[in-house]
C-alpha cells in the first residue's frame, strides 16, 4: 500500500492563477516532507524540504504547508506561469530511514 | 560541478539482452540510490548505497546488481532484460543519508526493452 497519496492526479490553470496540491501521508515515525518538481524528461528537482516541527516553508512562488498532526501536506503555486508546468512529487522520509517514500505525483498544465 | 550524471539517456534492449546504467556524481556523496519511474506510481527504490563497498537491496531489487567500488560511481546492471523493466531509471546522490540531507537526481536512462 503506497504511504504517500497526492490529489489531484492531474490540474490545468490559467497563466497567472494559483493551485494548491495535496498530499497525505502514513509514514511514521516522520523525519521530513520534501515536495520535488520534475518536468518533462527530467530528473526531480528539489523545492522545500520540512522537518515535523515546520509548518510552512516558501520557495519563491512555491508555498508548502505541512500538518504533521493530520499528517497532510499542501504545495501551493501562486501566480503560475507557464514553466511551472511540471509533476510535483510529494516526498516522506521515515525517522533513522534510509528510503524516500514517493508519491505518484500532480501533473500541472499552465495554458496561456 | 555536473552533479549527477547518467548515461545513456535512451536505450532500447531485446528480451534477454543485458546491460549497464551509469550513473556519476561528483560531490564527494556516500549515499547513492537507484529508481525506476512508472507510469501512475511513485519511484520505487532498486538498490541503494552508504558508501564504496556497501551496497543492499531496496524494493524491487530483482533482475538488477550494482556494485560500488568507488565514491563517485554506482553502475545499474540489468542481468536478462525482460519487458517488465521497461521504465525509466534515475540515480539520485546525497552527503549523508536519505532521512535528513538533499537528494539529487540525474537527468534519468529511458529504457525500452522489446
Amino acid at each position: 500500500k503506497n504511504q504517500v497519496e497526492q490529489s489531484p492526479q492531474s490540474l490545468i490553470i490559467l497563466e497567472g492563477k494559483n493551485c494548491t496540491l495535496q498530499c497525505n501521508y502514513t509514514v511514521s515515525p516522520f523525519s521530513n516532507l520534501r515536495w520535488y518538481k520534475q518536468d518533462t524528461g527530467r530528473g526531480p528537482v528539489s523545492l522545500t524540504i520540512m522537518t515535523f516541527s515546520e509548518n510552512t516553508k516558501s520557495n519563491g512562488r512555491y508555498t508548502a504547508t505541512l500538518d504533521a498532526d493530520t499528517k497532510q501536506s499542501s504545495l501551493h503555486i501562486t501566480a503560475s506561469q507557464l514553466s511551472d508546468s511540471a509533476s510535483y512529487i510529494c516526498v516522506v522520509v521515515g525517522l533513522g530511514d534510509y528510503k524516500l517514500s514517493f508519491g505518484a505525483g500532480t501533473t500541472v498544465t499552465v495554458r496561456a | 560541478n555536473a552533479g549527477v550524471t547518467q548515461t545513456p539517456k535512451f536505450q532500447v534492449l531485446k528480451t534477454g539482452q543485458s546491460m549497464t546504467l551509469q550513473c556519476a556524481q561528483d560531490m564527494n556523496h556516500e549515499y547513492m540510490s537507484w529508481y525506476r519511474q512508472d507510469p501512475g506510481m511513485g519511484l520505487r527504490l532498486i538498490h541503494y548505497s552508504v558508501g564504496a563497498g556497501i551496497t543492499d537491496q531496496g524494493e524491487v531489487p530483482n533482475g538488477y546488481n550494482v556494485s560500488r567500488s568507488t565514491t563517485e560511481d554506482f553502475p545499474l546492471r540489468l542481468l536478462s532484460a525482460a519487458p517488465s523493466q521497461t521504465s525509466v531509471y534515475f540515480c539520485a546522490s546525497s552527503y549523508e543519508g536519505a532521512w535528513d540531507t538533499e537528494a539529487f537526481f540525474g537527468q534519468g536512462t529511458r529504457l525500452t526493452v522489446v
